[in-house]
């Protein structure tokens, strides 16, 4: 069971940007997907979860309408994307799920690797 | 801004035993199992302590948890040179109705 994220990025102000979390190990449809944001130093914040089964999406009110959360059932992976990227989104971003199927509030047994994003002019 | 709160740093001799606190409040620690997290230096996080007390498979049980009203602790006895790490606490939150982590704690073998 594992999560294999996208490369590093760098990117400028402005620019768009799509990064990828692929599951494999496991039936990708069943369990949650949550992305995790980690700024250079800082601490970790939950960004938000999707259900790929149904591309069911909850995001944390700090990230609601700064980037959106989606996922490809069938190619079992779940993205993050930006619009318009600003310096302040530079940071780690993981993807992770739950030990157990359904339960979004569970612990997070399986990580990605994490994906650098360095947003500079 | 957490709402959970952790001491920044914490420290001890190889050997000795470390104690890592972790205060929230009723709509997250208070109603919720709580979660621990050790992030080794440069790496992804990797889940410590699950259901408040419980070791995934492969922890060892130098590592534990435990949970009272609106707070949590890690316990690291027998504290060894690779325990060197950021530990964070988390659990989910109803009232922001989103998981929670802590602001994090930096473990340093002296």
């Amino acid at each position: 069971v594992q999560l294999v994220q996208s490369g590093a990025e760098v990117k400028k102000p402005g620019e768009s940007l799509k990064i990828s979390c692929k599951g494999s190990g496991y039936t990708f449809s069943n369990y949650w997907i949550v992305w995790v944001r980690q700024m250079p130093g800082k601490g970790l914040e939950w960004m938000g979860i999707i259900w790929p089964g149904d591309s069911d999406t909850r995001y944390s009110p700090s990230f609601q309408g700064q980037v959106t959360i989606s996922a490809d059932k069938s190619i079992s992976t779940a993205y993050l994307q930006w619009s318009s990227l600003k310096a302040s989104d530079t940071a780690m971003y993981y993807c992770a799920r739950p030990g157990s199927s359904g339960n979004y509030h569970d612990a997070f047994n399986i990580w990605g690797q994490g994906t650098m994003i360095t947003v500079s002019s | 801004q957490s709402v959970l709160t952790q001491p920044p740093s914490a420290s001890g001799t190889p050997g000795q035993r470390v104690t890592i606190s972790c205060s929230g409040s009723s709509s997250n620690i208070g109603s919720n199992t709580v979660h621990w997290y050790q992030q080794l230096p440069g790496t992804a996080p990797k889940l410590l302590i699950y259901t408040n007390n419980q070791r995934p498979s492969g922890v060892p049980d130098r590592f534990s948890g435990s949970k009272s009203g609106t707070s949590a602790s890690l316990a690291i006895s027998g504290l060894q040179s690779e325990d060197e790490a950021d530990y964070y606490c988390a659990t989910w939150d109803d009232s922001l109705n989103g998981y929670v982590f802590g602001t994090g704690t930096k473990v340093t073998v002296l």
